[in-house]
């Protein structure tokens, strides 16, 4: 099975642009879940998704929002970037949202904001 | 509210002496417990889980860890460090019981593996 894919894998952008990052879960996969991670701030949750509705969320400003589409794709959507917004952002899925669910990561996308 | 703390950030063990990795932390009901590592420009790969089941759980590359309830702790550990193991590692408590039986995952920090030669 093919694991889970982000796209793009790099991405640089200024201040107050906004950007669409991209995660392909594992095939039969209905959960995505998707973290910022930053070497100050460790993994912080965003979001995750289910059967296109949203489940969970952390405690991140609205400028982050998420969507879930039929085949479990989903997308993060940053707006008016800010520096500190520069991160790893790793995508998850797993095949349900309970607690003892294991979740498989995809490699990320680095995003700079200049 | 459910906390994760690693009791390390950096650990630096020499290849082929054993490995601790050390894990606390508190949950108000019954938790599963996760061990994920993450190698340089890699992503996060599962090492091991704890599901209420054996309290001693064997993952993968010969790494293993005990859920001892006494002392809140779930420490991982291996007989001998090998170089390709220097790497992040992060605990993660998975909490039920939220709305709709949905996971609350909170991560530690993470303990980073350094194995000198």
């Amino acid at each position: 099975k093919a694991g889970v894919t982000q796209t793009p894998r790099y991405l640089i952008k200024t201040r107050g642009q906004q950007v669409t990052l991209s995660c392909s879960p594992i095939s039969g996969h209905r959960s995505v879940s998707w973290y910022q991670q930053t070497p100050g701030q460790g993994l912080q949750f965003l979001f995750e998704y289910f059967s296109e509705t949203q489940r969970n969320k952390g405690n991140f400003p609205g400028r982050f929002s998420g969507r879930q589409f039929s085949n479990s794709r989903s997308e993060m959507n940053v707006s008016t970037l800010e520096l500190g917004d520069s991160a790893l952002y790793l995508c998850a899925s797993s095949l349900r949202t309970d607690s003892t669910d294991t979740q498989y990561f995809g490699p990320g996308t680095r995003l700079t904001v200049l | 509210a459910q906390s994760v703390t690693q009791l390390d950030s950096h650990v630096s063990v020499s290849e082929g002496t054993p490995v601790l990795l050390r894990c606390n932390y508190s949950s108000s009901y019954s938790p599963s417990l996760f061990w994920y590592v993450q190698h340089p420009n890699k992503g996060l790969q599962l090492l091991l889980k704890y599901t209420s089941a054996a309290t001693l759980v064997k993952g993968i590359n010969g790494f293993e860890a005990e859920f001892k309830k006494s002392e809140t702790s779930f420490h991982l550990t291996k007989p001998s460090a090998h170089m390709s193991d220097a790497a992040e590692y992060f605990c993660v408590v998975s909490d039920p019981a939220y709305a709709g039986n949905n996971r609350k995952l909170i991560w530690g920090l993470g303990t980073s593996l350094a194995v000198n030669p």
